[in-house]
């Protein structure tokens, strides 16, 4: 059975630090993984896809890395801002041979940059 | 623009009232999808749809029901809500990848 775990939970950060969210799963066989960020009482934007042949993914200041074999991912902040202020979620889809259809969620980082 | 709308955003209900929520996509996604949020549960999935007329269960579908008749639209039916029921409630579409998730609707049930 997959499970997907995110280390830390939360983290409290200066402004213009940059961070690493950790997001680990027990079943290497996936599809893709996928970092969403959601704002409290809001729903879910997607940040980046890394499809499982891919090493990582990069947009803007967010950068992506997936090793599938060891089942981790991280997701690195770079010169984190107060906007980026959220809660950040890590979630695996399983390949075409086990429960093709369904994202598995990790329970997310809750991240606060201060000023 | 590309979305997933929900319809209510809020909704506080009694236990036992029949209640829909609503479900729409512009993107022409076969695969839409419904989970719930809890604290300390992180998001499960309810039920999925692979097309129309095509649902299955997903982790935790007791009490609740979907419908699939046109592709756009999944909505999510509690025939007698319980206040175990109370969470927040994410529609989701899919295209060859990437999933995209609704705004969300935070429902209490009394």
């Amino acid at each position: 059975k997959q499970e997907v775990t995110q280390i830390p939970a939360a983290l409290s950060v200066p402004e213009g630090e940059n961070l690493v969210l950790n997001c680990s799963f027990t079943d290497s066989a996936i599809y893709n993984l996928q970092w969403f960020r959601q704002d409290p009482g809001k729903g879910l934007t997607s940040l980046l896809l890394i499809q499982s042949s891919q090493r990582e993914q990069t947009s803007g200041r967010l950068n992506a890395s997936l090793d599938k074999s060891s089942g981790r991912s991280t997701l690195y902040i770079a010169a984190s801002q107060p906007g980026d202020s959220a809660t950040y979620l890590c979630a695996v889809r399983r390949d075409l041979s086990g429960g093709y259809n369904k994202l598995i969620f990790g329970a997310g980082t809750r991240l606060a940059v201060h000023p | 623009e590309a979305q997933v709308t929900q319809n209510p955003r809020y909704l506080i209900t009694v236990t036992g009232k029949k209640l829909t929520v609503t479900c729409s996509q512009n993107m022409n996604h076969e695969y839409m999808s419904w989970y719930r949020q809890d604290p300390g549960l992180g998001l499960r999935q309810i039920y999925y749809s692979m097309n129309v007329e095509v649902t299955d269960k997903g982790d935790v579908p007791e009490g609740y029901k979907v419908s699939r008749k046109e592709k756009r639209n999944f909505p999510l039916i509690l025939e007698s809500p319980s206040p175990n029921q109370t969470s927040l409630y994410f529609c989701a579409s899919r295209g060859d990848n990437e999933q995209f998730f609704g705004p969300g609707t935070r429902l209490t049930v009394l």
